[in-house]
C-alpha cells in the first residue's frame, strides 16, 4: 500500500528565503507525482506534475525534482514571498489507483 | 490549464435534508472523477471514485447510501449527501483526471457544507 509522507509538517520563513519541501513515498512504481497548493478554505491548485520518466519540472520560482528509485520528491521555492503562504501537498499516482496524498506542509512566509 | 468547477461553494442546511454538490470539467472530458472530504487542518480523504456510466467505487468506511454519486456525463459528477447530520459538516472537494493528455489531476474549488 502506497504511503506518502511530507516533512516538515509546518515551516515558517522570512520573506526572500529559498526553501525546500520534502515528500517521500513507499512504493516506487508510480505513474506520476504532483505538487499542489491549498489556500485556507479553498480547493487545490496544481503546481507541478512530474511524470515517472522525468527528473524535474520547473515553473517560475518553483522547481520540483523526482528520484523515483529512492521514493523522494522535493519542491524548491526560490525567493519566497508572503503570497506563497499556503499548505503544499504532494500526491502520488500509481496508475490504476486513486492519488495518495501526503498530509501537507503548512508554509508561512513572514514579511 | 484545465478547469474543474464545483457548485455550490457554500451550503448551510438543516439536519435531515439532502444536499447536492455538482462537479463539472469545463474544458476536457473526465471519464473518472474523485470525491474527497477534508476536515479542518487535515489532509484529503478519498471518499469515492466516480466513473462515467457506471456505479461509483466507494472507499472503505464510506456509506454509499449516505453519499450518493452520479456520473451522468463525461463532464458532470454529482455528490448528494442524504439525510445530512451535523457530523457530515465538512469540506467536500471533487477532482478529475485529464487522461487524454497528461494524466494531471485538477481540483474544484471545494464545497463547504454546514449542517445545523
Amino acid at each position: 500500500k502506497q504511503e506518502v509522507t511530507q516533512i516538515p509538517a509546518a515551516l515558517s520563513v522570512p520573506e526572500g528565503e529559498n526553501l525546500v519541501l520534502n515528500c517521500s513515498f513507499t512504493d516506487s512504481a508510480i505513474y506520476n507525482l504532483q505538487w499542489f497548493r491549498q489556500d485556507p478554505g479553498k480547493g487545490l491548485t496544481s503546481l507541478l506534475l512530474i511524470q515517472s520518466s522525468q527528473r524535474e519540472q520547473t515553473s517560475g520560482r518553483l522547481n520540483a525534482s523526482l528520484d523515483k528509485s529512492s521514493g523522494r520528491s522535493t519542491l524548491y521555492i526560490a525567493a519566497s514571498q508572503p503570497g506563497d503562504s499556503a499548505t503544499y501537498l504532494c500526491a502520488v499516482n500509481s496508475g490504476n489507483t486513486p492519488l495518495v496524498f501526503g498530509k501537507g506542509t503548512r508554509l508561512s512566509v513572514i514579511a | 490549464g484545465a478547469v474543474v468547477s464545483q457548485h455550490p461553494s457554500w451550503v448551510i442546511c438543516k439536519s435531515g435534508t439532502s444536499v447536492k454538490i455538482e462537479c463539472r470539467s469545463l474544458d476536457f472530458q473526465a471519464t473518472t472523477m474523485f470525491w474527497y472530504r477534508q476536515f479542518p487542518k487535515q489532509s484529503l480523504m478519498l471518499m469515492a471514485t466516480s466513473n462515467e456510466g457506471s456505479k461509483a467505487t466507494y472507499e472503505q468506511g464510506v456509506e454509499k447510501d449516505k453519499f450518493l454519486i452520479n456520473h451522468a456525463s463525461l463532464t458532470l459528477s454529482t455528490l448528494t449527501v442524504t439525510s445530512a447530520h451535523p457530523e457530515d459538516s465538512s469540506f467536500y472537494i471533487c477532482s478529475a483526471i485529464d487522461f487524454l493528455f497528461s494524466g494531471e489531476l485538477f481540483f474544484g474549488e471545494g464545497s463547504r457544507l454546514t449542517v445545523l
